[in-house]
């Protein structure tokens, strides 16, 4: 059955880079794109990326600058990295599979960044 | 696009039909989604395409609306149903809505 697991750091130190993994099964990511999505504690749910089943990447333009995603097919795994963290990156972050639609068919359970000195 | 939730908290008893209301910023041509999120859980998707349900979802779940104006009902809340649920448009790219959270009277 289609899976995805997210993992990485808890805790980050502000001006550093959050590195996450997304770990999926039941799928190929050459055949379905898998979005990053972050909620911050009690709010709502902003979109922040997403890499396409051709390796193509767009972003959301307000993390643009600071966002890279990338894959490694063969492993099953896509990675996020945001660099410059502030204290308002406090969210938990979740990875998705884009399915037809193209909607979020598939979520992982998300893990939660805490950004703090 | 902007996407407006109404309203932000409901109060309904089980059995009870309840409707919950989404507006768009701009016509997104049925391109609506509805999604579930359970208190600790990732959101599961419920309705796609403005009023197709998602195989394996409840039938008392249903979508409609056209242009910017959206709505998901539930015909007759169960306990389980507890829940803030989340619209989303995919006309451009994505955005959510702010979410209403429905509780048991």
């Amino acid at each position: 059955q289609v899976q995805l697991k997210e993992s990485g750091p808890g805790l980050v130190k502000p001006s550093l880079t959050l590195s996450l993994t997304c770990t999926v099964s039941g799928f190929s990511l050459s055949s379905y794109g898998v979005i990053w999505v972050r909620q911050p504690p009690g709010k709502g749910l902003e979109w922040m990326g997403v890499i396409w089943g051709n390796g193509n990447t767009n972003y959301n333009s307000a993390l643009k600058s600071r966002l890279s995603i990338s894959r490694d097919t063969s492993k099953s795994q896509v990675f996020l990295k945001m660099n410059n963290l502030q204290t308002e990156d406090t969210a938990m972050y979740f990875c998705a599979r884009s399915g037809e639609s193209p909607v979020f068919d598939y979520w992982g359970q998300g893990v939660m960044v805490t950004v703090s000195s | 696009i902007q996407m407006t939730q109404s309203p932000s908290l409901l109060s309904a008893s089980v059995g009870d039909r309840v409707t919950l209301s989404c507006k768009a910023g701009q016509n997104i041509n049925n391109y609506l989604a509805w999604y579930q999120q359970k208190l600790g859980e990732a959101p599961k998707l419920l309705i796609y395409n403005a009023n197709s349900l998602q195989t394996g979802i409840p039938s008392r779940f249903s979508g409609s609306g056209s242009g910017t104006d959206y709505t998901l009902t539930i015909s007759s809340l169960q306990p389980e149903d507890v829940a803030t649920y989340f619209c989303q448009q995919y006309n451009s790219w994505w955005t959510f809505g702010g979410g209403t959270k429905l509780e048991l009277k």
